[in-house]
């Protein structure tokens, strides 16, 4: 399967622990993107990356939230202290040029009790 | 502030009738207006559109975008079961797309 991959696709943890999510992005695409969907909204933009450089951040990914993609090809979120309201979808999505579409892979969900 | 706005939030329908979902946007810097439907995975990519008046087909699918109105719209002829999905409008700003709440279509037998 040659498309966006993440990994794991479920995480459940207890408030206050870190979690670590990975992307594999579509080969090649330097472009990726991280989203945050929670039940009933659109996807909201977190971060994104051209090859390993974070070029945007969004107001909502707060200190606790931190991402990297150090050889331009996967990425990881890491979120540390987690809280119940982190509980979301996180998705990644990848792109060859800033002007074409992007793919997004199938999501890890996130559930912190 | 960056917003997109779809409408309506949810329909309900009968397999052979068509819809029209409507997307307006305010976006600072727009570059494209794109639609993605999602079925309880991730979003998958149906059009993009960068140029107003210019419809875009996909079999029973298509679109149109009016960048003087900010809106656009995605039509669907002859509706199936498995259209039934959420259809998720997203415009693009720079690098990052705002996405809005999403249509949900449910197409009855």
């Amino acid at each position: 399967d040659t498309g966006v991959s993440q990994n794991p696709r479920h995480k459940i943890t207890k408030r206050g622990q870190n979690v670590t999510f990975r992307c594999d992005p579509i080969s090649e695409h330097n472009r990726l993107y991280w989203y945050r969907q929670t039940l009933g909204q659109g996807p909201e933009f977190l971060t994104y990356f051209q090859n390993e450089a974070q070029l945007e951040k969004s107001r909502l990914l707060s200190d606790r939230f931190s991402a990297e993609r150090p050889k331009g090809s996967f990425s990881t979120l890491e979120i540390q202290r987690t809280e119940q309201g982190d509980s979301a979808m996180y998705l990644c999505a990848s792109s060859p040029r800033r002007a074409n579409e992007q793919f997004f892979g199938p999501g890890t969900r996130l559930t912190v009790l | 502030e960056d917003k997109v706005v779809q409408s309506p939030l949810s329909l309900v329908v009968h397999e052979g009738d068509t819809v029209t979902l409507n997307c307006s946007y305010e976006v600072t810097n727009f570059r494209s207006l794109l639609w993605y439907k999602q079925e309880k995975k991730a979003p998958t990519f149906l059009f993009m559109l960068t140029s107003s008046g210019i419809e875009k087909k996909s079999g029973r699918l298509s679109s149109i975008l009016d960048k003087k109105e900010l809106f656009s719209i995605l039509n669907i002829t002859a509706t199936q079961t498995g259209d039934s999905a959420v259809y998720l409008c997203a415009a693009r700003s720079q690098g990052n797309l705002i996405f809005g709440k999403g249509t949900k279509l449910s197409v009855k037998p």
